[in-house]
């Protein structure tokens, strides 16, 4: 079964900490990964977009990376404010044209 | 453009009614999806279309449940009939294409089913 796995569920950090967030996948057969953000009773907003020939993508404080062989990308966030504070998660559309989404970290960024 | 629009934002029924959702996608988006999202399941992609044409149904979760897209300014998602485990929050998105775009997700129907 293709699955995505996010680790943790949820991290806390205080305000101006770099950190990462992981996501996992199960089959090295993607065309792309996308990681989104999600606050409180809205939908999804996509962050960055990397495919599957790319090995990163960057958008402002954001460092998104990609590893096939090991079924892995990471999700940088650099100077972490508290308006980071929301849920990541990462969709990975594999090459049968089946998107499979992580269940999410839930981020607290404490000023 | 005013991103993907779905209606009713919230929808209150009773076990056994038909409910149907609704969804415009941004103007020139070629793709469209329907997610549902739930504590338990977390987000799962229920069908997507292709210029129209459903793509792929395989998580449709059963035969009470079924969309359509007669023009590419509208889709709908019916539940028919509904079941307090159907209650969740059903998200539409769209894209211009499959690989290479990103999806762009409208605010989300929540659904309760008593």
């Amino acid at each position: 079964k293709q699955e995505v796995t996010q680790i943790p569920a949820a991290l806390s950090v205080p305000e101006g900490e770099n950190l990462v967030l992981n996501c996992s996948f199960t089959d090295s057969a993607i065309y792309n990964l996308q990681w989104f953000r999600q606050d409180p009773g809205k939908g999804l907003t996509s962050l960055l977009l990397i495919q599957s020939s790319q090995r990163e993508q960057t958008s402002g404080r954001l460092n998104a990376s990609l590893d096939k062989s090991s079924g892995r990308s990471t999700l940088y966030i650099a100077a972490s404010q508290p308006g980071d504070s929301a849920t990541y998660l990462c969709a990975v559309l594999y090459t049968g044209n089946q998107f499979y989404f992580g269940t999410g970290t839930s981020l607290t960024v404490i000023p | 453009d005013a991103g993907v629009i779905q209606s009713p934002r919230h929808e209150v029924t009773e076990m056994g009614q038909e409910v149907t959702l609704r969804c415009k996608p941004i103007s020139g988006h070629d793709y469209l999806f329907w997610y549902r999202q739930t504590m338990m399941r977390g987000l799962e992609l229920l069908i997507y279309f292709n210029n129209n044409v459903p793509i792929d149904d395989s998580g449709m979760p059963e035969d009470r449940f079924s969309a359509k897209m007669p023009n590419a300014s509208f889709s709908t998602l019916k539940i028919q009939p509904s079941e307090p485990r159907d209650s969740a929050v059903y998200f539409c998105a769209s894209s211009l294409g499959l690989v290479t775009d990103t999806q762009y997700f409208g605010p989300g129907t929540r659904l309760t089913v008593l």
